[in-house]
């Protein structure tokens, strides 16, 4: 079976320090990976997605970027952290259009 | 720009209680629909999808949703709830036939509180 795995849990960073989220896939093929993120009271808001390897695609300007190094493996970045960046990120994988699988999620807050 | 609107920021009710929580979205073509949950302390997992058929759409633990295209409307249901359905609920839409992926929409969702 499929499992979607996210590292850290939870993450303190000063402002203007890097960030680097991990998520990760496991028993599946080219899936589709998305990030999104949740700010407090709001829904998700779709920030990346991937079809393939090296292939992202932005839905919202801002101060993250987006990388998929491996089939199965999509990293979530930023140079210098912002205060507004803080919140709850999600992964999640598909296969194709069908359903999304997300995985539990990053809290991170920027102090 | 298409959106998702969740009239219900928190509900709660008592067991046994009926419970409708409304969906409305905006977006003139074809859709597909989604609940999704998340329990405290799991992650956000799918309730019930609609993509094409029947408009009522029936789910896990007893939930439905029924489509209705002329209000644009995707509202979820369940005749009787448990304190187990206490959870934070997300409707979420995508337009049909995007091509092979998803970019789904969220609401903002809706918090259940159910007491015994």
């Amino acid at each position: 079976s499929q499992t979607i795995h996210q590292w850290p849990a939870t993450l303190v960073q000063p402002v203007g320090s890097p960030l680097s989220l991990e998520c990760t896939v496991e028993g599946t093929s080219n899936p589709n990976l998305y990030w999104y993120r949740q700010a407090a009271g709001r829904g998700l808001q779709l920030l990346f997605y991937s079809i393939g390897i090296g292939q992202i695609s932005s839905e919202v300007p801002q101060n993250l970027s987006a990388s998929r190094p491996q089939d199965r493996q999509f990293i979530l970045s930023s140079k210098k952290l912002l205060l507004s960046d803080s919140g709850f990120y999600l992964c999640a994988w598909a296969l194709g259009a069908d359903t999304q699988y997300f995985g539990p999620g990053t809290r991170l807050t920027v102090l | 720009a298409q959106s998702v609107s969740q009239h219900n920021h928190h509900v709660i009710l008592s067991e046994a209680a009926s419970l409708e929580l409304g969906c409305n979205y905006s977006y003139g073509g074809t859709v597909n629909l989604f609940w999704y949950v998340q329990y405290p302390g799991q992650h956000l997992q799918l309730l019930l999808k609609y993509f094409s058929g029947d408009p009522l759409v029936k789910g896990i633990k007893g939930f439905e949703a029924e489509f209705i295209k002329s209000k644009f409307s995707f509202n979820l249901r369940k005749p009787s709830v448990q304190w187990s359905d206490t959870a934070e609920y997300f409707c979420a839409v995508t337009p049909g036939g995007s091509g092979g992926y998803n970019k789904l929409i969220f609401g903002a969702g809706t918090r259940l509180a159910v007491h015994p």
